[in-house]
């Protein structure tokens, strides 16, 4: 039973303008909730988080949103550039469980010149 | 820092093989996960220490998967005996519980893994 998922496997978005990925997730337990990016032959690295307390953390391009009703959070990207092309990983967590993570499958943003 | 730190980065072996993995976390970092990056599955936590103790093995796949942490700064992953589908990209992370919740892991460069 997943219990993050990202449906979208793979998007594409023209440079310059908005890229949105999205998560949803299953466990109402989850109260933090992060965006990692990955690009070939490297590790994730963090990107940006969000707290359950909130329903929006900005960081230059980079916004994340969360609704919890929906149980869904996105990552919005402004402007998009080449260089953001790489897979996108939702993660989530509880702070009730030892920092453990459970992360979604990825979405594999193309972002063309 | 140098990050965590995994070898081999390849590693390509012939079914009924024994493989280890090694991982090195960041220095002062409490706590260690091993990930497995498939296409299907995304990234799947296999097992993860904290302060050199397994808490949840509930990701290994099968007996055949085993773990150490013989100390705070060296883990290992071992596969004994390798199987084509254990073929993926494993990852080894480390955190600090002391820390903020909003960095999560620090990953290491991953190791492939190719059983032929």
């Amino acid at each position: 039973d997943q219990q993050v998922k990202q449906n979208s496997p793979s998007l594409s978005v023209q440079e310059g303008r908005i890229s949105i990925l999205n998560c949803d997730y299953t466990n109402s337990m989850f109260d933090y909730f992060l965006w990692y990016k990955k690009y070939p032959a490297e590790g994730p690295t963090f990107l940006i988080s969000i707290s359950s307390i909130k329903d929006k953390n900005e960081d230059g391009r980079f916004t994340v949103f969360l609704n919890k009703s929906a149980k869904h959070l996105s990552l919005h990207i402004v402007p998009s550039q080449p260089g953001d092309s790489a897979v996108y990983f939702c993660a989530a967590g509880s702070t009730g469980s030892a920092r453990q993570l459970t992360f979604g499958s990825g979405t594999q943003l193309t972002v063309l010149p | 820092d140098a990050g965590v730190i995994q070898s081999p980065r390849h590693e390509v072996t012939e079914m009924g093989q024994e493989v280890t993995l090694r991982c090195k976390p960041i220095s002062g970092h409490n706590s260690l996960f091993w990930y497995r990056q498939t296409m299907m599955r995304g990234l799947e936590l296999l097992i993860y220490f904290n302060n050199n103790v397994p808490i949840d093995d509930s990701g290994m796949p099968e007996d055949r998967f085993s773990a150490k942490m013989p100390n705070a700064s060296f883990s290992t992953l071992k596969i004994q005996p390798s199987e084509p589908r254990d073929s993926a990209v494993y990852f080894c992370a480390s955190s600090s519980t002391g820390g903020s919740t909003n960095y999560g892991y620090t990953f290491g460069s991953g190791t492939r893994l190719t059983v032929v």
